[in-house]
């Protein structure tokens, strides 16, 4: 069956540091994968999307990869801030359906 | 724009009364979705649909039906609560799958006692 995998234990970073979650996916081939954050008690709300044919994609401070031999995705903050302590989810998405990995959570210590 | 609406907001049931979830967007989004999701846990998709008349199951349907009788609204029922339904219910739409972004409402705290 499908899997999406994310790490379940918290990352905690130092502001300023980057900070590199790992989204890893089983038994399919998405062709486009994207990432969300959510905070305590609030829907999450989307960041990124990447294409498989896109090997990096940058937002301000994000940067997401899509490996599609590794089956695997990286999601980068550079220069973290306590305001982007929350978790991140990823959707490695298969047609039709917009399933999640667990998400990883981040706390950014001042 | 509103987005994505949800109501309620908070709810209690006793164990086997009913009620209805409702879920609306007013960005014209073919796909709509509900997911549910349980302390400290990730979101699991209950139902979704692809455009009105049509709807799929997802990974954790039991306990649950959906209908889409038009493009804004996709109501979620639970027919028989129970205590294991005890969630956050998040509804979320999209323009087409997984090209374009999901966006998701502000959630619905169900607790079943």
């Amino acid at each position: 069956s499908q899997k999406i995998e994310q790490n379940s234990e918290a990352l905690n970073i130092q502001e300023g540091k980057t900070a590199t979650l790992t989204c890893n996916y089983t038994n399919y081939s998405p062709a486009y994968l994207q990432w969300y954050r959510q905070d305590p008690g609030r829907g999450p709300v989307f960041l990124l999307l990447i294409r498989e044919n896109e090997k990096e994609k940058r937002k301000e401070r994000l940067k997401v990869t899509f490996d599609t031999t590794l089956k695997q995705s990286l999601f980068h903050i550079t220069a973290s801030q306590p305001a982007d302590s929350a978790t991140y989810l990823c959707a490695p998405l298969p047609a039709n359906r917009l399933a999640f990995g667990k998400g990883n959570q981040v706390v950014v210590i001042p | 724009n509103a987005g994505v609406t949800q109501t309620p907001k908070f709810r209690i049931l006793k164990i086997g009364q009913s009620m209805t979830l409702q879920c609306t967007q007013d960005m014209n989004h073919n796909y709509m979705y509900w997911y549910r999701q349980d302390p400290g846990m990730g979101l699991k998709l209950i139902y979704y649909s692809v455009g009105a008349g049509i709807t799929d199951k997802g990974e954790v349907p039991n306990g649950y039906n959906v209908s889409r009788s038009t493009t804004e609204d996709f109501p979620l029922r639970l027919e028989l609560a129970a205590p294991s339904q005890t969630s956050v219910y998040f509804c979320a739409s999209s323009y087409t799958d997984g090209r374009t972004q999901g966006f998701f409402g502000p959630g619905t705290r169900l607790t079943v006692l």
